[in-house]
């Protein structure tokens, strides 16, 4: 079956634009996360979103970013005023329930601020 | 403060020998465990995990170890193949569905 998609794949803006990431979970899976790898970084949690719940917000580094989730099931990650340190591969990943630990990741979104 | 580390950024395997990849981890609330690999230009791929109530599973060449007193875990993959060349990340939770907690990742090299 399809997985975690993510688009642009790839993403070069300039300092202080908007940028609007996408996120398609799997089918189904009605947990979703947003997390980033900086350059030589681990992962680093930014939002969970959980069926109708408020999300979990609590990751995110400034209120420059912000996600909404639409029906459930896309999810769109929202940069305000880009700066150089968000430069960093933006990954998405979903899992079947809140119960299930394991998550699926999608291939993620190049994002380069000059 | 990291909580998950993995200490060792990189290592180098000769195929058919065993590759060991160790993780550290300091909130003893974290009560599940995994291991993903990351090839470049894709997402992490789920490869095995492990429950706090477990000391040991096993999935085929992979088998994960966790030490809950020493609050590590490692990771062992016998006997090693160049398709294993990838970065390994650790990852704990302490809360089923909430945010997976990241180690920095370990770059596996095994050489023909």
């Amino acid at each position: 079956g399809a997985g975690v998609s993510q688009s642009p794949s790839n993403k070069v803006t300039e300092k202080g634009k908007d940028v609007e990431l996408r996120c398609d979970p799997i089918s189904g899976h009605t947990a979703l996360y947003w997390y980033r790898q900086s350059l030589g970084q681990g992962l680093e949690f930014l939002i969970y979103f959980q069926g109708n719940s408020a999300p979990d917000k609590s990751g995110l580094p400034s209120d420059r970013f912000s996600a909404e989730r639409t029906g459930g099931s896309v999810s769109t990650l929202t940069i305000q005023r880009t700066q150089q340190e968000d430069s960093a591969v933006y990954l998405c990943a979903s899992s079947f329930s809140r119960a299930s630990y394991e998550q699926y990741f999608g291939p993620g979104t190049r994002l380069t601020v000059t | 403060d990291q909580q998950v580390k993995q200490n060792s950024p990189s290592l180098s395997v000769q195929e058919g020998r065993i590759s060991i990849l160790n993780c550290d981890y300091t909130n003893s609330m974290f009560d599940y465990f995994l291991w993903y690999k990351k090839y470049p230009a894709e997402g992490p791929t789920f490869l095995i995990s492990i429950s706090s109530i477990k000391d040991k599973n096993e999935d085929g060449r992979f088998t994960v170890f966790l030490n809950k007193s020493a609050k590590h875990l490692s990771l062992h993959i016998v006997p090693s193949q160049p398709g294993d060349s990838a970065v390994y990340f650790c990852a704990a939770s302490n809360n089923a569905g909430n945010m997976l907690t990241f180690g920095g990742g370990t770059r596996l090299m095994v050489k023909p």
